[in-house]
């Protein structure tokens, strides 16, 4: 069983300030590591995937980059907007499997 | 949206009974996974099916188990329901694309076993 691992579990910030989470999971057999974003009774949508050490994505205010040789990715939000309010999970991808996060809920306050 | 649906949204079942969950994948995707996701958890992998095969399997005991239609929707069966049952089931579709490819998810069936 793989161990991925999301931080901080939650984080309330306020309108306007910009914050950043953390997802680890394994360093050895890499292929893919995706973002999603999954607000309150709808479904996960896709953010990211990155699949090279080093890589940087962005959409808009978000963006996130991805380390394979120490096994963690960072998302960014800058200027966060109530929008931006929901859980962002992170999944590990061997291919055939999909191993996620427990995510991190952020709630932006107006 | 993503185009996949899951039916029905929330049901209420007592140990012992059979749950069957529906999912229908969006158009063109010949791939379905299914995930449970517990109180406090993230999504855990239960099975893949790919062309009607099952194609990769999670740590979940055989009395989990499931079909995929020539449509390509699916079901997932659970038998001798447990109380740890108790969860969101979410479907999601994908094309075969390998590592990079990403899930299309249905926002979830609420299973609540008593």
């Amino acid at each position: 069983i793989l161990n991925v691992e999301q931080s901080p579990q939650s984080l309330h910030v306020q309108e306007g300030d910009s914050t950043n989470f953390t997802c680890s999971f394994p360093s050895s057999n890499f292929y893919a590591l995706h973002w999603y974003r999954w607000e309150t009774a709808k479904s996960p949508e896709a953010l990211f995937v990155m699949t090279l050490n080093g890589d940087e994505k962005k959409k808009g205010r978000i963006s996130a980059t991805l380390n394979t040789k120490e096994g963690y990715s960072y998302l960014y939000i800058k200027g966060s907007q109530p929008e931006d309010s929901a859980t962002y999970l992170c999944a590990y991808n061997t291919g055939n499997q999909f191993y996620f996060g427990t995510g991190t809920s952020l709630t932006v306050i107006p | 949206e993503t185009g996949v649906t899951q039916s029905p949204t929330h049901l209420i079942k007592t140990r012992g009974q059979q749950v069957t969950l529906r999912c229908s994948s969006q158009s063109g995707h010949n791939t379905v996974s299914w995930y449970q996701q517990a109180l406090g958890q993230g999504p855990q992998f239960i099975f893949q099916y790919y062309r009607e095969e099952e194609n990769g399997r999670g740590n979940f005991p055989p009395r989990f188990s499931g079909l995929q239609f020539p449509n390509y929707s699916s079901e997932l069966n659970v038998n001798a329901l447990e109380l740890d049952d108790s969860a969101l089931y979410l479907c999601a579709s994908s094309l075969p694309q390998g590592p990079a490819g990403e899930l299309f998810f249905g926002e979830g069936s609420r299973l609540t076993v008593l």
